[in-house]
């Protein structure tokens, strides 16, 4: 049972433009979102999340967007840059409750061109 | 850096045998996560502890367990190991509650053989 998806498992786009990163969940309890980035070798680096009580939130480049009612959600990196290349997981948290453990999904391979 | 550390960063060892893999949390950090991340599983959690105490499982093997030490640092010991088991094993940590943010180690790799 899938309670994460990221139905992309690669994105490549030209440095400069927009990556814009999905995601989906079908657990109703996860209240507080996540997303990652990870170099091989490495272990996943946090990089901004959004609280379900929110629709947005932004960070420099990066921007989360969250859409309760279709259970999605989606990260926007603009620009895109060489160094963003890498994969990206998102992660979902069910509060306390659950020890507020995380849920992955499959992740993204994003490639950013020069 | 996260601030996380995890040793030894590379474990191989033959099928049947025990392992153990250390793991220390950023400084102030009560809490502390372990990950597993297979090539058909994906990251998966397995347990967590607060302050020295289990707070919630994951599906984690009976053949797995994990503690947590009075300095916070955590153990997580696999036995009886199967081929199965060579994944990358990723410790997080938190501060407590009300802190959802996870920051995560460099892993350690076991390959069984």
């Amino acid at each position: 049972d899938q309670q994460v998806k990221q139905n992309s498992p690669s994105l490549s786009v030209q440095e400069g433009r927009i990556s814009i990163l999905n995601c989906d969940y079908t657990n109703s309890m996860f209240d507080y979102f996540l997303w990652y980035k990870k170099y091989p070798a490495e272990g996943p680096t946090f990089l901004i999340s959004i609280s379900s009580i929110k629709d947005k939130n932004e960070d420099g480049r990066f921007t989360v967007f969250l859409n309760k009612s279709a259970k999605h959600l989606s990260l926007h990196i603009v620009p895109s840059q060489p160094g963003d290349s890498a994969v990206y997981f998102c992660a979902a948290s069910a509060g306390e409750t659950s020890g507020s453990r995380l849920t992955f999904g499959e992740g993204t391979q994003l490639t950013v061109n020069p | 850096d996260s601030g996380v550390t995890q040793t030894p960063k590379h474990l191989i060892t033959a099928t049947g045998q025990r392992v153990t893999l250390r793991c220390s949390p950023r400084s102030g950090d009560l809490s502390v996560y372990w990950y597993q991340q297979s090539l058909d599983q994906g990251l998966q959690f397995l347990i967590q502890y607060y302050n020295g105490e289990e707070r919630a499982k994951g599906n984690i093997l009976e053949r797995f367990s994990a503690q947590q030490f009075p300095d916070l640092h955590s153990e997580l010991n696999l036995s009886s190991l199967e081929l199965g088991d060579s994944a990358l094993y990723f410790c997080a940590s938190r501060q407590g509650p009300g802190d959802n943010e996870q920051f995560f180690g460099p892993g350690t790799r076991l390959t069984v053989l």
